[in-house]
């Protein structure tokens, strides 16, 4: 049961438009969303997040939004460039039971690419 | 400061021999975790640690052992490899007041 679903595989966009990434979720406990960015045969490397407490966040060129009842974050890239190709992930975060820690749970990915 | 890095970067094994990978992380972070990534599949966890001597079972536990004998290192065990174990294996670490994980460069590993 995928908890958090990135239901685009890829995504094409012309430099200098903007790229936006989509991700649904399914558990209402989750309360911390965050973005990641991984390039080819390196690790992932954070980008942006948002608390449930807030609905949009801002960092440079990236926003993520978040609508609450629809269970849904997106990732707003204005404008891209070619360095931006890679692929994204979106995870989540949710309190647990008592003795359990906070644990990331991960989309299956969304491969943007920018073309010049 | 180096941040997460991962020993080995490329593995070759045959069904049922065994390794370790290594992690180390000089940020002084509490919390390290263990992830595969396989295509299509996102990360999943397969064990975690909020301390030195501690550790707790991910998603995908099967197959793998984990220790954390000192806070900076998290190692992660195949005691016999099999097909299915063939993977890109991320480390990852935080501090404990924050859920943004920190990940390492990666362990690519072919099981034949």
């Amino acid at each position: 049961d995928q908890q958090v679903k990135q239901n685009s595989p890829s995504l094409s966009v012309q430099e200098g438009r903007i790229s936006i990434l989509n991700c649904d979720y399914t558990n209402s406990m989750f309360d911390y969303f965050l973005w990641y960015k991984k390039y080819p045969a390196e690790g992932p490397t954070f980008l942006i997040s948002i608390s449930s407490i807030k609905d949009k966040n801002e960092d440079g060129r990236f926003t993520v939004f978040l609508n609450k009842s629809a269970k849904h974050l997106s990732l707003h890239i204005v404008p891209s460039q070619p360095g931006d190709s890679a692929v994204y992930f979106c995870a989540a975060s949710a309190r647990r039971s008592s003795g359990s820690a906070r644990q990331l749970t991960f989309g299956s990915g969304t491969q943007l690419t920018v073309l010049p | 400061n180096a941040g997460v890095t991962q020993t080995p970067k490329f593995r070759v094994l045959k069904t049922g021999q065994s390794m370790t990978l290594l992690c180390a992380q000089d940020m002084n972070h509490e919390y390290m975790y263990w992830y595969r990534q396989d295509p299509g599949m996102g990360l999943r966890l397969i064990h975690y640690s909020v301390g030195e001597g501690t550790t707790a079972k991910g998603e995908v536990p099967d197959g793998y052992n984990v220790s954390r004998l000192k806070k900076q290192n998290f190692l992660l065990g195949l005691e016999s490899a099999a097909p299915s174990q063939t993977s890109v294996y991320f480390c990852a670490s935080r501090i404990a007041s924050t859920d943004t994980q920190y990940f390492g460069p990666g362990t690519r590993l072919t099981v034949l």
